[in-house]
């Protein structure tokens, strides 16, 4: 199993819809979670922070299921700019000071 | 302006070339961070740094080295590349793992 695994869609939605993305993780000791974005090969950029209370920042939300071993990431209301890739960070895996990004997820807002 | 710089951008070479690719930050940022970037493979860390003098490897090592021997700098060296390390490669820095991760603009690496 994958330390960190999404599903790379693509997720195709119109503009205006809700989506959700799914992050799972294998490592229980994992301590600090994140979501980046990353357009067509530049560098990625943080989105949010993932705390164990959830957090929402406008129309995203994030939560972490520790129970579950996953994190999540909502958009609401969605807009042509946030077609991009969204990638999931895993970091202190283990008590090792490594980081790990999952794969990716590709969402194409279509008009 | 706070950032992360990467040289150079853009390089082509021969296999058994060594090269440098550099990376500096200036945000007295403590940990800094090797990633490579493949199709179908995501973000890999190869190499991180906790701070100046203290390395370790990350997930994909093989045929690279690294350096920290000030601060801001954590350069990458390619002693013998070969084509599988063709690539898009970043760098980034942050306050510890477990704090978000400011990257480099990226360098592109074909190995012919």
């Amino acid at each position: 199993r994958k330390e960190v695994e999404q599903d790379p869609g693509p997720f195709n939605v119109p503009e205006g819809a809700t989506v959700a993305f799914n992050c799972t993780y294998s490592n229980s000791a994992s301590q600090s979670f994140f979501w980046y974005r990353q357009d067509c090969r530049k560098e990625p950029k943080l989105l949010m922070s993932v705390y164990s209370s959830g957090n929402e920042d406008g129309r995203f939300t994030a939560q972490l299921n520790r129970a579950s071993q996953y994190i999540s990431l909502l958009i609401r209301d969605s807009k042509l700019s946030d077609s991009a890739t969204y990638l999931c960070v895993v970091n202190n895996r283990g008590g090792y000071q490594k980081v790990t990004f999952g794969i990716g997820t590709k969402l194409q807002v279509i008009p | 302006e706070a950032q992360v710089t990467q040289n150079p951008r853009y390089l082509i070479t021969v296999t058994g070339k060594k090269l440098t690719v550099t990376c500096s930050q200036n945000m007295n940022h403590e940990y800094m961070s090797w990633y490579r970037q493949d199709p179908g493979l995501g973000l890999r860390q190869i190499y991180y740094s906790m701070n100046v003098e203290v390395t370790d490897k990350g997930d994909v090592p093989e045929g690279y080295k690294v350096s920290r021997k000030e601060k801001r700098n954590f350069p990458l060296i390619l002693e013998s590349p070969s084509p599988n390390q063709t690539s898009l490669y970043f760098c980034a820095s942050s306050l510890g793992a477990g704090f978000e991760q400011y990257f480099g603009p990226g360098t592109r690496l074909t190995v012919t």
